[in-house]
């Protein structure tokens, strides 16, 4: 069965530092990727995704993440963050091509607080 | 455009009551699943429809769980007989075809069962 691990649960990133969230997963096939962003009380906006092609993939908001097959790996970067930044972040992996689940695994989530 | 709308946002139930969660997806899309997200944790699949047809439920808990999108657009997701570990945020999101869409998300349900 496919998995997603994000190892780190809090990061505290100064405001204009750079930042890079780590996610590993485990997956059958071709992996299609996600990384999305949830705000206190929302539901949750898609940042970038993977599919195939180019492996360092551009999203919004000045996101970037490379896929990385040989560590299992689609860590997400940002060179300089800003405080409207803070949230929760979640990495996904899906659907399951193997005949598993047809909706996304979303690791636990990162939570980025940001100091002044 | 409009995105993906849940109702209601907030809801308290007693235990063992019945309640019903509500998806409007957006316009067009054929994909709609339903996820719960436990406080502190990620997404968890529940069920996915293609149109009207339910294809995989996989993910329901328990035959407590029941969900349908009769049209092929709104879908409701209920829970009988609700019980204390219910009680987390339900999710709904949409995506344009089928195989491998973005999915777009509502704000979810907060489901508080007392």
């Amino acid at each position: 069965a496919q998995s997603v691990t994000q190892p780190d649960i809090h990061i505290t990133v100064s405001e204009g530092a750079s930042l890079e969230l780590r996610c590993n997963y485990s997956y059958g096939a071709t992996p299609y990727l996600f990384w999305y962003v949830q705000s206190p009380g929302q539901g949750l906006q898609l940042l970038l995704k993977y599919f195939s092609g180019d492996t360092l993939v551009q999203g919004i908001k000045g996101f970037e993440a490379e896929f990385k097959r040989s560590q299992s790996s689609f860590n997400l970067r940002k060179p300089s963050v800003h405080w409207s930044d803070a949230a929760e972040y979640f990495c996904a992996v899906g659907p399951d091509s193997g005949g598993g689940a047809d909706g996304l695994t979303f690791g636990k989530g990162t939570h980025l607080i940001i100091q002044p | 455009g409009a995105g993906v709308s849940q109702s209601p946002r907030y809801k308290v139930a007693k235990r063992g009551q019945d309640v019903a969660l509500r998806c409007d997806p957006i316009s067009g899309h054929v994909s709609l699943f339903w996820y719960q997200q436990a406080l502190g944790q990620g997404p968890e699949f529940l069920t996915y429809f293609q149109n009207e047809a339910q294809l995989d439920k996989s993910g329901l808990p328990s035959d407590r769980f029941f969900a349908e999108r009769p049209e092929g657009s709104v879908s409701t997701l209920k829970i009988q007989r609700t019980q204390q570990e219910d009680s987390a945020v339900y999710l709904c999101a949409s995506s344009l075809g089928l195989g491998i869409y973005e999915q777009y998300f509502g704000p979810g349900t907060r489901l508080t069962v007392t």
